[in-house]
């Protein structure tokens, strides 16, 4: 079965400070991995997917994602937080044989001016 | 491009009573997800409808929660009665895709819950 780790339940960060959320996923074969981000009292949005191909992807607001498969992780990167990151991130993985999304618990993000 | 629309956005109701909740995707988009959010959980899939079909309620507890979609357009999910447990927000979602993980879901902005 499916499943999603995210191991963080909340970070702080300084504004200017770099961001790595992690998220680790477990799956037998190639999973679709995505990063989704909620605001407060909004809807999750999409930041970034990974299929296949190039294991460094790159998604919106500055955002990136590596996936590891000697890992199973797919970490979550930012050079320069900015103070609207605030929010809460999850990770969520699928397949080829489900239309199914699997979210992991999500890792809330607190930025410090 | 108007997003997807759910109403209400807040809902406090007693245990036992009935609640039901209104979503209506992105125009064109033929597949339509409800998830549940409790808090401090991620959101977890209760039904998939592919147009006006179900793709998927293996984790819709039917003897209480029910949904449509009957003319492939707008869905309804209802809870009948509810419980303390059901607490939370309600999170619809939409695609284009005929699958979730070839495309990208757009959400709403969900419906939260209170039952007292």
């Amino acid at each position: 079965a499916q499943s999603v780790t995210q191991p963080d339940i909340h970070i702080t960060v300084s504004e200017g400070a770099s961001l790595e959320l992690r998220c680790n996923y477990s799956y037998g074969a190639t999973p679709y991995l995505f990063w989704y981000v909620q605001s407060p009292g909004q809807g999750l949005q999409l930041l970034l997917k990974y299929f296949s191909g190039d294991t460094l992807v790159q998604g919106i607001k500055g955002f990136e994602a590596e996936f590891k498969r000697s890992q199973s992780s797919f970490n979550l990167r930012k050079p320069s937080v900015h103070w609207s990151d605030a929010a809460e991130y999850f990770c969520a993985v699928g397949n080829q044989n489900t239309d199914k999304l699997i979210f992991g618990t999500g890792t809330r993000l607190q930025v410090f001016p | 491009e108007a997003g997807v629309a759910q109403s209400p956005r807040y809902k406090i109701i007693e245990k036992r009573q009935s609640v039901a909740f209104w979503c209506n995707p992105i125009s064109g988009h033929a597949t339509l997800y409800w998830y549940q959010q409790i808090l401090g959980q991620g959101p977890k899939l209760l039904i998939q409808f592919q147009n006006n079909g179900v793709v998927d309620d293996s984790q819709l507890p039917k003897d209480r929660f029910s949904a449509e979609r009957l003319k492939g357009v707008d869905s309804t999910l209802k809870i009948q009665p509810a419980k303390l447990e059901d607490s939370a927000v309600y999170l619809c979602a939409s695609s284009s895709a005929v699958a979730s993980h070839t495309g990208e879901l757009f959400f709403g902005e969900g419906s939260r819950l209170t039952v007292l």
